[in-house]
């Protein structure tokens, strides 16, 4: 069964360090997102990209964030200059269509902590 | 009022037993509805849709109360297995957003 993927399962950084984290979506799926829990807390919606630009971006998603579809298969989420709070899970999710009845499928996640 | 609202639980129950969920909503535009299954430091996975007139997958059954604005999820014969953490999704009809509730915990107790 196709499946999300996620690298790497647990990133360590210090406070400040730029972080890169990778996904590859299901392979006929065209939308993409990314989302983030930190511990003990919901699951919150950060972007939305469809057709190699953002559809959708949270509050959340400010000037240090970015995502990008480097080639067919991979998407990336990096933080440019990592602080204490950014540490959480981030999933990544895909979906076939935009279809709001649709089904996003999402990856097993990198956990990311600050130093 | 929170987008989404749960009762975060525990909910204790017996195996066997039924067990049941509510959900609310505020905004009332919001057009699909989910239920999503999440085990302790996994990613969430879909549980099901809930459509306008209910629908039922083997011992889950989801309802939807447009006019009171909540959803519901009715687990019978719970198993050791169903012990988890039931999120309540709702996609609003503005964006592509999907708005996550915190979720409740199910312990089933052997």
């Amino acid at each position: 069964e196709p499946e999300v993927t996620q690298t790497p399962s647990h990133q360590v950084t210090q406070m400040g360090q730029e972080v890169i984290l990778r996904c590859v979506p299901i392979s006929n799926h065209l939308y993409f997102y990314w989302y983030r829990q930190i511990l003990g807390q919901k699951v919150e919606f950060l972007v939305s990209f469809y057709n190699n630009e953002i559809s959708e971006k949270s509050e959340i998603f400010d000037d240090q964030f970015s995502v990008e579809r480097p080639d067919g298969s991979n998407f990336t989420l990096k933080i440019r200059s990592t602080k204490l709070e950014d540490s959480a899970m981030y999933f990544c999710a895909s979906s076939v269509s935009r279809d709001k009845y649709n089904e996003q499928f999402f990856g097993p996640g990198t956990r990311l902590t600050v130093l | 009022r929170k987008e989404v609202e749960q009762d975060p639980g525990p909910f204790n129950v017996p195996e066997g037993a039924t067990v049941a969920f509510n959900c609310t909503y505020s905004n009332s535009a919001s057009q699909s509805f989910f239920w999503y299954r999440q085990d302790c430091r996994k990613e969430p996975k879909l549980l099901m849709s809930v459509y306008s007139s209910g629908n039922e997958d083997g011992r889950f059954t989801a309802q939807l109360n447009r006019a009171s604005q909540y959803i519901s999820l009715l687990i019978r014969d719970s198993k050791l297995s169903d012990s988890a953490t039931y999120l309540c999704v709702v996609n609003r009809n503005r964006d592509d957003k999907i708005i996550f509730g915190k979720g409740t915990r199910l312990h089933i107790l052997p």
